[in-house]
């Protein structure tokens, strides 16, 4: 156990519907990342916040978009999905200082749009 | 371009050492890792290695950088069949964020 949470583990919803998926760091820890993992793109990054600020961007489509709470935790949400957008969404997070090259990933946001 | 390869699957026997292999594009990148991927679980951080370090020790594990040609391995002693599961490779630019490989599954027999 990463000590990263995610919720929920699975969502399954309709095309064109908008879902939020749900990430608690892990204690201390000040930045999140979320990636995505799909057959043909593997693992992707998707963007990354420090400490309530977006610090980092990939490729990270404009329907969807993120936040990070005064509380650290972060938040996913994606909106007019696509077939193309069922995939395992992963956060991750990282402690502050020398040990922010270390990223802890949580069990992952089972997504799928039917 | 951003791609780190990796063969897409290895099988060993129980007992033997196995050696997954990773390339990598950027001479940039700072750090290089390890993450192991369970069936339905999340990726396990394995293990890193400071891109200035030719090798480093953790237990069963033992990984190589070749910074001259790219190259990435880690080096699984005594294999168990726990051990089975998708190994991927990862590398830290300058930002940080990881790119990663591929995916090697790893199938450990009896």
């Amino acid at each position: 156990d990463s000590g990263v949470t995610q919720t929920p583990k699975h969502l399954i919803t309709a095309t064109g519907q908008r879902v939020t998926l749900r990430c608690s760091p892990r204690s201390g820890d000040l930045s999140v990342y979320w990636y995505q993992q799909s057959l043909d793109q593997g693992l992707q990054f998707l963007i990354q916040y420090y400490n309530g600020e977006e610090r980092a961007k990939g490729n990270i489509l404009e329907r969807f978009s993120a936040q990070q709470f005064p509380d650290l935790h972060s938040e996913l949400n994606l909106s007019s999905l696509e077939l193309g957008d069922s995939a395992l969404y992963f956060c991750a997070s990282s402690p502050p200082g020398t040990g922010r090259y270390e990223q802890y990933f949580g069990p992952g946001t089972r997504l799928t749009v039917t | 371009g951003e791609d780190v390869e990796q063969s897409l699957f290895l099988s060993v026997r129980e007992g033997d050492s196995s050696v997954i292999n990773c390339t990598y594009t950027d001479s940039s990148s700072t750090y290089l890792y390890w993450y192991k991927q369970e069936p339905g679980a999340g990726l396990q951080l394995l293990t890193y290695i400071f891109s200035n370090m030719d090798m480093k020790q953790d237990q069963r594990l033992t990984v190589l950088l070749n910074k001259k040609d790219k190259h990435l391995s880690l080096r699984i002693a005594d294999t168990q069949t726990g051990d089975s599961a998708i190994y991927f490779c990862a590398e830290k630019r300058s930002t940080d964020k990881l790119i990663f490989g591929t995916g090697t599954r790893l199938q450990v027999f009896p």
